[in-house]
């Protein structure tokens, strides 16, 4: 199995872009999501296999993976994206999260 | 409209039993597994393991086996989590979660790709364990 490492915090100023790293040792050969959590909040999906986006979750979420790095970017990042921000992995065997990365728009 | 809702807060003294539960509805539960993720206080989320409501087979992980019990009741739509004896280091919100599963096949049939994920997600159970 492997370990998935997101940076514990990142900051953007409000309609400026938003990325979000997760790293994991050739992370390309596993299909990544990734989950937004607002504060006192269940999670939700906002992006499965590596790019695609659930119904319902606004454009200016998308996200890569490449490499040993899956990526999350936020475009025109608004105050109600500010939250924590998990990626997700399947291994195999076992289920794996990041550590989560808290957004702060500011 | 898909929707799985969780039983209430919960306040137990260590050494007593618990059992949560969390109902689908909105959909056909034997189309997929439901899995069971930890977010102790101020910390991350943490698989705990998933369950098939079709025919009940149960996977934990590592960190989980032996430590909680998976179960389902598939007339009901009804997942559950249940300790024996609670400790205080359970103290946490507990989710439930619609798990999808897909698979892509090589041409010999064997998995080439699989891929799970969450895509609906209960509102939590807080369980507090305190003396």
């Amino acid at each position: 199995s492997f370990e998935l490492t997101q940076p514990p915090s990142v900051s953007v100023s409000p309609g400026q872009t938003a990325s979000i790293t997760c790293s994991g040792d050739k992370l390309q050969d596993y299909y990544t999501c990734w989950y937004q959590q607002p504060p006192g909040q269940s999670p939700v999906l906002v992006i499965y296999q590596d790019n695609k986006r659930p119904s319902g979750i606004p454009e200016r979420f998308s996200a890569s993976n490449s490499g040993n790095t899956a990526t999350l970017t936020i475009s025109g990042t608004q105050l109600m994206d500010e939250a924590d921000y998990y990626c997700q992995a399947w291994d195999g065997s076992l289920l794996l999260f990041g550590g989560g990365t808290k957004l702060t728009v500011l | 409209e898909v929707q799985l809702v969780q039983s209430g807060a919960e306040v137990k003294k260590p050494g007593e039993s618990l059992k949560i539960s969390c109902k689908g509805s909105g959909y056909s539960l034997t189309s997929y597994w439901i899995g069971w993720v930890r977010q102790m206080p101020g910390k991350g989320l943490e698989w705990m393991g998933i369950t098939y409501p079709g025919d009940s087979d149960t996977k934990y992980s590592p960190s989980f086996q032996g430590q909680v019990t998976i179960s389902v009741d598939k007339s009901s739509n009804t997942a559950y989590l249940q300790w024996n004896s609670l400790k205080a280091s359970d103290t946490a919100i507990y989710y439930c979660a619609r798990t999808v599963i897909n698979r892509w096949y090589d041409s010999d049939s064997t998995i080439s790709r699989e891929v799970r994920y969450f895509d609906y997600w209960g509102q939590g159970t807080l369980v507090t364990v305190s003396s």
